[in-house]
């Protein structure tokens, strides 16, 4: 498996409370996403990093930033959690290179619930 | 928790049949396309890409089709088998600028026994 890792894995937090979510990798990959992944929504993508402090919006950005310090740290937070951010929250990894291919590979997810 | 397949379409397939997965792509300076597949409980995983100038790519027992004129890509499963079910995602990206990868909705596969 791809060296990516996401935590918390579960996280259960109340409206209005700040969530950071992290994805973490081993294979010094370039690029980095978020996506959030909701019944009938399929893969939405929220942020994006290209490098380290190189990051950019997706779709749904509104609500949520990032912080890219390092190549291996990507994190994702949750100013102030609403309702509407509940879903799975899944880290992706790439190289995304002509020499090197469009492979990304997923972290295992993070299930977020704003209660 | 709900099935990342809940609300997508689907598609029902006999085993042993070949199934065709059908995406309609919005981007047209996009350079590369891209089949995922997700199993309940997992994240995606890569299966296929295609690259713009291209029109069609074999894999193992896979094969995606490009038609630029019609922004439609297929992704073509030969002798489907049950452990394909799961729930289909066709990606693009624009490589060597920023490289925003964004997928599609998604279409649930099922292979009926």
């Amino acid at each position: 498996d791809a060296g990516i890792t996401q935590s918390p894995r579960h996280k259960v937090t109340e409206t209005g409370t700040p969530v950071t979510l992290r994805c973490h990798q081993t294979e010094n990959h370039r690029y980095m996403y978020w996506y959030r992944q909701d019944p009938g929504h399929g893969l939405r993508l929220i942020h994006y990093s290209y490098g380290v402090k190189d990051t950019d919006k997706g779709e749904v950005s509104d609500g949520y930033s990032v912080s890219r310090s390092k190549t291996e740290d990507f994190l994702l937070t949750l100013e102030s959690a609403t309702s509407s951010q509940t879903s799975v929250y899944f880290c992706a990894i790439s190289a995304m290179s002509t020499g090197y291919g469009t492979e990304a590979f997923f972290g295992q997810g993070t299930r977020l619930t704003v209660v | 928790g709900e099935s990342v397949g809940l609300h997508l379409p689907t598609l029902s397939v006999q085993e042993g049949d070949n199934s065709i997965i059908n995406c309609a792509y919005s981007n047209s300076a996009s350079d590369y396309f891209i089949w995922y597949k997700q199993e309940s409980g997992k994240g995606p995983q890569f299966i296929i890409d295609i690259r713009s100038n291209m029109d069609k790519r074999q894999g193992q027992r896979v094969t995606v089709l490009l038609n630029k004129t019609v922004k439609h890509l297929s992704l073509q499963i030969a002798a489907t088998q049950p452990g394909d079910s799961a729930v289909y995602f066709c990606a693009e990206v624009m490589t060597g600028a920023n490289s925003k990868l964004t997928f599609g909705k998604g279409i649930t596969l099922s292979v009926r026994p």
